[in-house]
Parts: structure tokens; sequence; C-alpha cells
């Protein structure tokens, strides 16, 4: 699956803590972004990077932060975990070839914030 | 901000039958990406279309692009267990190529 691991896979946590998930691609692809999964709310952009140290937000960024410090590593960080964040949260790549722009998903992390 | 829709939200087929998902956007599309996520699983790739009035074929998946590059759809002919999940559209809006709006998801059920 385009090389991309996520890390942790589960984590449970409490309200106010602070969460780092990880995503890590192994081919160098300049995109990448997070989502977030909800049900009745498809998947939802959160931020989403175009190079190193270079990122942007998404339609549901506030709360989160991101770096990116190589290429192949992409960073979601809860500052204070609330409940309201409690979701899946999907990190894709996109690799560009030949002018397309399909987006490829890593298996996901499922968070939950008690 | 760009808003997609989807529908409908759900829909449950005896094995066979036809299967149809709608997808309109508020806004013109550079490109429009389907996706399908199996329970339990991440969203994979389908297929993506540029043109206007576009129409590609996967075996028995049959995806169009409207004339003025806002809506798609996606219908598969006699659909098999293996069809089962979430089927997503995604947009992206003229000049953010790489930069999707997903829909909210058709979740497909098919029975024997």
């Amino acid at each position: 699956d385009a090389g991309i691991t996520q890390s942790p896979r589960h984590k449970v946590t409490e309200t106010g803590t602070p969460v780092t998930l990880r995503c890590h691609q192994t081919e160098n692809h300049r995109y990448m972004y997070w989502y977030r999964q909800d049900p009745g709310h498809g998947l939802r952009l959160i931020h989403y990077s175009y190079g190193v140290k270079d990122t942007d937000k998404g339609e549901v960024s506030d709360g989160y932060s991101v770096s990116r410090s190589k290429t192949e590593d992409f960073l979601l960080t809860l500052e204070s975990a609330t409940s309201s964040q409690t979701s899946v949260y999907f990190c894709a790549i996109t690799p560009g070839l030949a002018g397309g722009h399909e987006q490829f998903f890593g298996p996901g992390t499922r968070l939950t914030v008690l | 901000g760009q808003q997609v829709m989807q529908i409908p939200q759900y829909q449950h087929v005896q094995e066979g039958e036809d299967f149809t998902t709608y997808c309109n956007s508020s806004t013109t599309l550079s490109n429009i990406q389907w996706y399908k996520q199996r329970p339990g699983g991440h969203p994979v790739f389908l297929i993506q279309l540029v043109k206007s009035g576009e129409v590609k074929k996967q075996k028995r998946l049959t995806f169009q692009f409207g004339e003025a590059k806002k809506n798609s759809s996606l219908h598969i002919t006699a659909t098999q267990t293996t069809d089962v999940g979430t089927y997503f559209c995604a947009g992206a809006d003229t000049g953010t190529a790489s930069k999707l709006t997903f829909g909210t998801g058709t979740r497909l059920q098919v029975t024997l």
C-alpha cells in the first residue's frame, strides 16, 4: 500500500493530554495529508504538506498542528485532546505520477479521547 | 467552501442487482476521484476522471463525469458480495488539484 505506515494504530487517552500521531512513507512523495473520518462526515482534511516544512490547513484544522521536518514523516499533534477529537485518523500521500492526483491511504489510527 | 454531496447514503441490494451512487459538487471541479472502503479498512483509489463528459469502465464499474464538471456517478452492474463497502467520491477544485474534498459516501450492502 504505497509504503505508508501509521503509528500508533490504536490509542486511548484522556481529555487534556497531548497526542502525536505519526505517518511514515518510504517513497519520498512530496504531498502528504491528514484526514479524520467520522460517521456521517466522510473524510475531512485536517492539514496537508507539499514538502519539508511546507504545510497548510484543511477544513477542520482547529485543535491540530502538524510538522514535517523530513520528507518521509508527517506528524499530527493534538495539543490538548478533547472528546470531539475521538475519530479514525488517516494519512495519505499523492505520488503525482503522469499528472494523476490519486491519493493512497495508510491503515489508519483509531483514537479515543475519554 | 467547496461542498461535495453524495446520494444515497446507504443502499441494500440483492446480488445481481445494479447499483448507482451520485456525487454533486457546489463548484466546478478540475478532477473527480472515486474510492472504495471496505468495513474496517482504509479508502482505496479506484479511478480519476478529468475531462468533461468522460466515461470510464473497470469491469462491472462505470464512472461518469458530468458535462459541467460538477457531478459524477458510479454504476455497478450485477453486484457481487465482494462489492460491499462504502464508495466515496472526492473532488478537486480548479487550481488545487492535489487537495480533495470527499463526499459523505454511499454504503453498499449486498446480500445473496
